[in-house]
């Protein structure tokens, strides 16, 4: 059964702050990676895809990274920002066939708190 | 359209009432879901549809009953729900053929009284 852990659980940092948040899951056997952003009482953002053959993707100031052997990723924030503040979640896939495909494992997620 | 339109946004219902949420997608995706998210969780898988049809059920009590009438329309039925179903309720689309992900609606804030 896949498993997924965030680390840390929460974390503060001042502006400006770059910072890492961790994903690791427990079998390497995954069809997709996907981080997803959610503010309190709201819906998830998808942030970033990453397929299970992809080493990295990249968006603005986000850059996630995959080295699936290891079972792990990282979403990488650089010059964090106050509206950077929320709940990370990232998610795994499981590979295609079979109906147990369409359903994502999640972490528990990473809360951000950037101080201004 | 890029967006999972949900609603109501905010719901509170009595135990005896009879209820619906609303999920619409314009994105030509044809596999919905509905997640349901207690506070400080993850959200859970409750409901999947693909071409319509429902594909997977993950044990679900029947108060819940999902309906998907067309391929852009997804709704959840509620009944004699309890305070323990109060939760944040969210639909997500995605393509079935290649490699894709998830988008996620806003949710719908549930509360049973």
């Amino acid at each position: 059964k896949q498993e997924v852990t965030q680390i840390p659980a929460a974390l503060s940092v001042p502006e400006g702050e770059n910072l890492v948040l961790n994903c690791s899951f427990t079998d390497s056997a995954i069809y997709n990676l996907q981080w997803f952003r959610q503010d309190p009482g709201k819906g998830l953002t998808s942030l970033l895809l990453i397929q299970s053959s992809q080493r990295e993707q990249t968006s603005g100031r986000l850059n996630a990274s995959l080295d699936k052997s290891s079972g792990r990723s990282t979403l990488y924030i650089a010059a964090s920002q106050p509206g950077d503040s929320a709940t990370y979640l990232c998610a795994v896939r499981p590979p295609a066939g079979g109906g147990s495909n369409y359903k994502l494992t999640f972490g528990k997620g990473t809360l951000l708190t950037v101080n201004p | 359209d890029t967006e999972v339109t949900q609603t109501p946004k905010h719901l509170v219902m009595g135990m005896t009432n009879k209820k619906s949420l609303k999920c619409e997608q314009h994105m030509g995706h044809r596999a919905m879901y509905w997640y349901k998210q207690k506070a400080k969780k993850p959200p859970e898988l409750m409901f999947v549809y693909s071409y319509e049809k429902l594909s997977i059920n993950e044990s679900v009590p029947s108060r819940f009953s999902p309906e998907c009438p067309n391929s852009s329309l997804l709704n959840l039925h509620l009944h004699a729900l309890q305070p323990e179903d109060s939760a944040l309720y969210l639909c997500a689309s995605t393509r079935l053929a290649g490699n894709y992900g998830y988008t996620f609606g806003s949710g719908t804030r549930l509360t049973v009284v």
